[in-house]
């Protein structure tokens, strides 16, 4: 069975500081990983996925995730937060493509 | 365009009374999902369907009733025996379901009331 755990419901950053969400997971298989953003009232969008290609991800508006298969974990992070980056973010895994969705991860982002 | 519509964005309704929630796709894909959004608590699968005219229930797909006639349409009927179907409803699509390597693409969600 595959679940996912966002280890944090709240993050706050600053303006032009860097962004860290954090998500573990378990799968019984080799799993997909993706990171979705949802800004208030609207539909999820793709950030990134890894497929078992490379580790490190790299995705849009300049994120990217690591898959660390010895700490089952696909943090995702950006060098500098952007205000549009405000947004609930779900950390999702897919065993033969049904998935598992994080609680979501809310980010606030300070002038 | 290609993409996944959803209507109405905002429905109101009266306890008791059925609803249908409209889905419809443009990108070809052959599966589809349905999905209910509570805060705090992600997203939850409620029907997803591989191919016209088949469904399967997800995790919570009680009080919930689907059909697939079409390809490109995929509604969902929230029935009166939902207890708490206020919610935020979300649509989405893939290439498939039984492989891990698709994502999939979501709709803008509708959010129903029902008082």
């Amino acid at each position: 069975a595959q679940s996912v755990t966002q280890l944090d419901s709240h993050v706050s950053v600053s303006e032009g500081t860097p962004v860290l969400l954090r998500c573990n997971y378990s799968s019984s298989y080799s799993p997909s990983l993706f990171w979705y953003v949802q800004h208030p009232n609207k539909g999820l969008q793709l950030l990134l996925k890894y497929t078992s290609a490379a580790t490190l991800v790299k995705g849009i508006n300049g994120f990217e995730a690591e898959f660390k298969k010895s700490e089952t974990s696909f943090h995702l992070t950006k060098p500098s937060a952007h205000m549009s980056d405000a947004a609930e973010y779900f950390c999702v895994v897919s065993e033969g493509g049904k998935l598992q969705f994080g609680a979501g991860t809310q980010v606030v982002v300070t002038p | 365009d290609g993409g996944i519509t959803q209507s109405p964005k905002y429905l109101f309704r009266k306890e008791g009374q059925n609803v249908t929630l409209s889905c419809e796709q443009n990108l070809n894909h052959d599966a589809m999902y349905w999905y209910r959004q509570d805060p705090g608590q992600g997203l939850r699968l409620i029907y997803y369907s591989q191919i016209v005219n088949d469904f399967q229930k997800g995790d919570i797909a009680e009080g919930y009733s689907v059909s697939r006639e079409k390809k490109e349409s995929f509604p969902l009927t929230v029935t009166s025996a939902q207890k708490n179907p206020t919610a935020f409803y979300l649509c989405a699509s893939s290439i498939a379901v039984r492989d891990r390597l698709y994502e999939q693409y979501f709709g803008p969600g509708t959010r129903l009331t029902v008082t």
